[in-house]
């Protein structure tokens, strides 16, 4: 049973880069058709996508947040990681990894996300 | 960005009653080429991560009861409970992944009356 895991600091200051990364176990994220996302939700709140990688490395990110976003991949330790840089309260949230089925042909076409990780909550304060 | 809104922001329905949750897309999902809607459903509850209910609109996950029911076409989407239960009690959302950039609905809060 594919299982994935988030882990990184819990505070992080403002202005500074906030790091994650998602373990996958049960399964490779070196699995073709399939990329691998982030997804935040602040406390209370509705759920943002943030971005995705395929394990080749080729990514999409959500346009509002591309200037502040790196996600890359590590296919030897079955992990992807999530950097975002300067950020504010707003980006407190909770942050989940999960998988999605990808159509690819020229493009890659992302679908649902399907499974998540349990979250991890970061908090952006000094 | 395509937005997607929903329906009500929350309802309250007694047990054993049907739900009806509405999910609008600002523009049409509706990709012509395979006939095909490009939207989930998942549900929330409280201090879990989503979990995936539907998807191309009305494709039920495995697993899934089948008292969860997607309907809908082109930018008007439902979701159906048809006889809530109390493990129903949660946050239902929708998602659009018609453009590479998905987005989701603001979520809809279902408790019961």
């Amino acid at each position: 049973q594919l299982q994935l895991q988030e882990s990184g600091p819990g505070l992080v200051e403002p202005s500074e880069t906030l790091s994650l990364t998602c373990t996958v176990s049960g399964g490779s994220i070196s699995s073709s058709s399939y990329y691998w996302g982030w997804i935040r939700q602040p406390p209370g709140k509705g759920l943002e996508w943030i971005g995705s990688i395929y394990y080749s490395g080729s990514t999409y990110y959500s346009p509002s947040l591309k200037s502040r976003v790196t996600i890359s991949a590590d296919t030897s330790k079955n992990q992807f990681s999530l950097k975002l840089g300067s950020v504010t309260a707003a980006d407190t949230a909770v942050y989940y990894c999960a998988r999605h089925p990808a159509y690819c042909g020229g493009d890659c076409y992302l679908r649902w996300f399907d499974p998540w990780g349990q979250g991890t909550l970061v908090t952006v304060s000094s | 960005d395509i937005v997607m809104t929903q329906s009500p922001d929350s309802l309250a329905v007694s047990l054993g009653e049907r739900a009806t949750i509405n999910c609008k897309s600002s523009q049409s999902i509706l990709y012509s080429s395979n006939n095909k809607n490009y939207l989930a459903w998942y549900q929330q509850k409280p201090g879990q991560p989503p979990k995936l209910l539907i998807y191309w609109a009305s494709t039920r996950e495995s697993g899934v009861p089948d008292r969860f029911s997607g309907s809908g076409s082109g930018t008007d989407f439902t979701l159906t409970i048809s006889s809530l239960q109390a493990e129903d009690v949660a946050v239902y959302y929708c998602q659009q992944y018609y453009t590479t950039a998905v987005t989701f609905g603001p979520g809809t809060k279902v408790d019961i009356k």
